[in-house]
């Protein structure tokens, strides 16, 4: 199973409200990965996690606040977002280590602040 | 960080083979050469990989000369459902990626 699942697929929040972006893996990866994609723009990069520990932060402001509660799962806590904010959110997954990392990417959550 | 460097767009038509070359001048000597495809608002798919010569999927082909300062992606008989964002990024030790622009990839009928 190389699936990557992602919920919810659409968000819309207002700028004082608190949601939260889910993810899961069952590929045994021990590297997960959050993304935002703003339209014809690459994924950029926010956060890593390795064995379930924080180990990059790409300088994300604080509204955006990961969680790995165990090695399958990883969400992002939203709070108090600009309408600057709203992008494609893509998760993603890989091995910890070695040297063919390939990554497996969720379908994203559109996300809309208003 | 390394980095990768791609031709930001490409037309071809239905049927054509289409090779799309990427520079990576700082590829770690252990590192593989991912080769990822986006359609528009939906995650990236990994497509092929590798490490040196050649490899070959039932999607595309990768070829990577020795000194491994490139790669080339190569789509066979294109159809206008390959038309997509290719991207080759590389990985670093801290597995920090970095997509950098891609190529868009038109395919016209």
């Amino acid at each position: 199973d190389t699936e990557v699942t992602q919920t919810p697929k659409h968000l819309v929040m207002g700028m004082t409200n608190k949601k939260s972006l889910k993810c899961e893996q069952h590929m045994g990866h021990r590297a997960m990965y959050w993304y935002k994609q703003k339209a014809k723009k690459p994924p950029e990069l926010m956060f890593v996690y390795s064995y379930e520990k924080l180990s990059i932060n790409e300088s994300v402001p604080s509204r955006f606040s990961p969680e790995c509660p165990n090695s399958s799962l990883l969400n992002l806590h939203l709070h108090a977002l600009q309408p600057e904010d709203s992008a494609l959110y893509l998760c993603a997954s890989s091995q910890a280590e070695g040297s063919s990392r390939e990554q497996y990417f969720g379908p994203g959550t559109r996300l809309t602040v208003t | 960080l390394a980095k990768t460097t791609q031709p930001i767009s490409m037309d071809s038509y239905e049927g054509q083979e289409v090779n799309i070359t990427c520079s990576h001048n700082n590829i770690a000597t252990n590192d593989y050469i991912t080769w990822y495809q986006q359609f528009p608002s939906q995650g990236p798919r990994f497509i092929i990989q590798g490490y040196k010569t050649k490899v070959t999927n039932e999607v595309a082909s990768l070829f990577i000369p020795a000194d491994r300062k490139s790669s080339t992606l190569s789509l066979p008989r294109v159809s206008l459902s390959d038309t997509a964002v290719y991207y080759c990024p590389p990985p670093d030790n801290f597995n920090k990626f970095y997509f950098g622009s891609g190529t868009k990839l038109n395919v016209k009928p």
